[in-house]
């Protein structure tokens, strides 16, 4: 498996509700990573997880917390968002942290309304 | 501070004819320049990737110079197709940010039938 899996595809929600991103992968990489990504904008980094720890946040609101059960899996769970969140959320991984090959997930447009 | 600069935003050319996308980065340190390709409502995939030891790397008909005196990189497509139309992001490492990739701000290539 070389891929990336990334669920819901879509998601709307509003600026009270609680809902969660998953991302998987099979490849045995040990760095996972959030990238939020406007419309003609290039992915911006949010968060990354080496070896199932947070190792860097990006100055990201607390209302985004991201989660790392495992090594082949990672969430971001989102709570209380503003209209200017919605976006298009890819999840990548990598062998490792760092100057590495990314492997982007298809992503999960997200809609806040 | 980091930053990677990408030239030009826009570019469209005939089928068959060269296309040329520049970057220019910040940090002399930085050490891997990767490119990836979206094809709209895609995920940003890796279509070539070069380190700093190296000054070209070719896969076919798509091409990545690298000068790093002058601390610019260029990706470089021949015998364009239509299907080669998509926004192209440029990428470097940077030192300072425990070596996560900083993104240009992508081309929007059109190859015109």
């Amino acid at each position: 498996d070389t891929e990336v899996t990334q669920t819901p595809k879509h998601l709307v929600m509003g600026m009270t509700n609680k809902k969660s991103l998953k991302c998987e992968q099979h490849m045995g990489h040990r760095a996972m990573y959030w990238y939020k990504q406007k419309a003609k904008k290039p992915p911006e980094l949010m968060f990354v997880y080496s070896y199932e720890k947070l190792s860097i946040n990006e100055s990201v609101p607390s209302r985004f917390s991201p989660e790392c059960p495992n090594s082949s899996l990672l969430n971001l769970h989102l709570h209380a968002l503003q209209p200017e969140d919605s976006a298009l959320y890819l999840c990548a991984s990598s062998e490792t942290s760092g100057a590495n090959v990314l492997t982007f997930g298809a992503g999960s447009r997200l809609t806040v309304l | 501070g980091e930053n990677v600069e990408q030239h030009p935003s826009t570019l469209s050319v005939q089928e068959g004819d060269s296309a040329v996308i520049k970057c220019t980065y910040s940090d002399s340190a930085s050490n891997y320049f990767p490119w990836y390709k979206q094809e709209l409502g895609k995920r940003p995939q890796l279509i070539i990737d070069i380190r700093s030891n190296v000054g070209e790397k070719k896969d076919q008909r798509i091409a990545v110079t690298l000068n790093k005196t002058a601390k610019h990189f260029s990706l470089h497509i021949t015998e364009t197709q239509p299907e080669d139309s998509a926004v192209y992001f440029c990428a470097a490492t940077f030192s300072g940010s425990a070596r996560q990739l900083t993104f240009g701000s992508g081309t929007q290539l059109t190859v015109l039938p």
